[in-house]
């Protein structure tokens, strides 16, 4: 089992939708989460943090943290064509060291 | 342009050459991240560095790969006798990190593209 995983894809959304991408983590001790967005042959770009339990809005983007059920997920709301792209989701930290990555979902928005 | 830096872009090399690849990390960021990427995966975890010293290296790292970051500001990556296997994107990550803070916001350069024919 990897450490981090993250929903199959792709996902396909209709512009103006909600795009749902969700991510589950083995390690109980996990702390801090990270969303990156990774568009086709460019390096991560990192769009939301999460380190406590519950939600997390930032514009159009909300994370959302379960500890108890070991899953984080992004919301983006009113998707845009803009918004395809492959999402990664990274954790746990310990000790604020490397980063585990989920090998992303990547996200196509249909005008 | 303050954010973390890359050289070369890309690369291209024949089989068993050495490639040596920089990394300038955001200006005054204390760690230094490096990691691979192949096509449909997410980054893999090869090595870190908090100023100068190398904290951790991945177990899937082969003795052909040696990084340092001599004076806890630039970083280089040396793949010696390169392999076809080798060739992924380079990705390096720099972050800040104030002592008792748990989490660690990483932000990553371009990358290098390593082609080894």
């Amino acid at each position: 089992q990897k450490e981090v995983e993250q929903n199959s894809g792709p996902l396909s959304v209709p512009e103006g939708a909600i795009a749902s991408l969700n991510c589950t983590y083995s390690d109980r001790g996990s702390q801090s989460f990270f969303w990156y967005r990774q568009y086709s042959g460019k390096s991560p770009e990192l769009i939301m943090s999460i380190y406590s339990n519950g939600d997390k809005e930032d514009g159009r983007f909300t994370a959302q943290l379960n500890k108890a059920s070991q899953y984080v997920s992004l919301l983006i709301r009113d998707s845009q064509p803009s918004d395809s792209a492959t999402y990664l989701c990274a954790g746990p930290s310990f000790n604020a060291g490397k980063s585990t990555f989920g090998d992303g979902t990547t996200l196509t928005v249909k005008p | 342009d303050t954010g973390v830096s890359q050289d070369p872009r890309h690369k291209i090399t024949k089989r068993g050459q050495n490639v040596t690849f920089r990394c300038d990390p955001i200006s005054e960021h204390n760690r230094l991240y490096w990691y691979r990427q192949t096509l449909g995966q997410g980054p893999e975890f090869l090595t870190y560095f908090q100023n100068e010293a190398q904290l951790e290296k991945s177990r899937l790292l082969s003795d052909r790969f040696s990084a340092e970051r001599p004076k806890g500001s630039f970083s280089t990556l040396e793949i010696q006798r390169t392999e076809q296997g080798d060739s992924a994107m380079y990705l390096c990550a720099s972050s800040l990190l104030p002592a008792g803070v748990p989490y660690n916001e990483q932000f990553f350069g371009p990358g290098t593209r390593l082609t080894v024919l």
